[in-house]
């Protein structure tokens, strides 16, 4: 029963335009939602995150938007570089559940120059 | 150094053998976790440690996993009878929040495990 989805296993981008990767979940106690990117040998890294009261969050290139009543939320990297090829997971977490996050199976992204 | 530090990197291992991991995380975080990977799977939740107490190993796949952090620092997680199916990247992570709080969790590089 997997809760966290990531439909795309990849996807690939032009250098400068934008990155949009897409996250579906089912359990509707998740409050909190964080986008991790991980590369080749190395341990995921924290990218950004949102609360379920927010719709959109944003830092830099980088903005999550949180549709609740979908059940959906999406990472947009504008503009897109070469140095974001990686695997982007999203997590999920529910104040009931603690700090256990809950992982999609990723979308390895690919920006090419 | 400042990051989650796991060791191995990598382990080999026949079926049947007992391995640790061991898990270093950031200086004064509380939280500590285990997560795996498969190949092409996200991290799975396999255990979670407030302090020194396990707060939640409902991830653990069975009683052949069993995972310590005696002085609330240093995790080892144990492996018994090793199988083929427990071949995986084993992740560790820390956090500062305390029980119940939302927030990032910082992860090491994990240690790759192949049981041949």
């Amino acid at each position: 029963d997997q809760q966290v989805k990531q439909n795309s296993p990849s996807l690939s981008v032009q250098e400068g335009r934008i990155s949009i990767l897409n996250c579906d979940y089912t359990n509707s106690m998740f409050d909190y939602f964080l986008w991790y990117k991980k590369y080749p040998a190395e341990g995921p890294t924290f990218l950004i995150s949102i609360s379920s009261i927010k719709d959109k969050n944003e830092d830099g290139r980088f903005t999550v938007f949180l549709n609740k009543s979908a059940k959906h939320l999406s990472l947009h990297i504008v503009p897109s570089q070469p140095g974001d090829s990686a695997v982007y997971f999203c997590a999920a977490s529910a104040r009931e559940y603690g700090n256990k996050l809950v992982f999609g199976a990723g979308t390895i992204l690919r920006v090419k120059s | 150094g400042a990051g989650v530090s796991q060791t191995p990197s990598n382990k080999v291992t026949e079926k049947g053998k007992y391995v640790e991991l061991r898990c270093d995380p950031i200086s004064g975080h509380t939280a500590l976790y285990w997560y795996r990977q498969s190949l092409g799977q996200g991290p799975e939740f396999l255990i979670y440690f407030q302090g020194t107490g396990a707060a939640d190993d409902s991830g653990l796949p069975n009683d052949r996993f069993f995972a310590v952090r005696p002085e609330g620092s240093v995790s080892t997680l144990k492996i018994q009878r090793t199988e083929r199916g427990d071949s995986a990247v084993y992740l560790c992570a820390s956090s500062p929040r305390t029980s119940g709080a939302t927030g990032e969790l910082f992860f090491g590089e994990g240690s790759r495990l192949t049981v041949l």
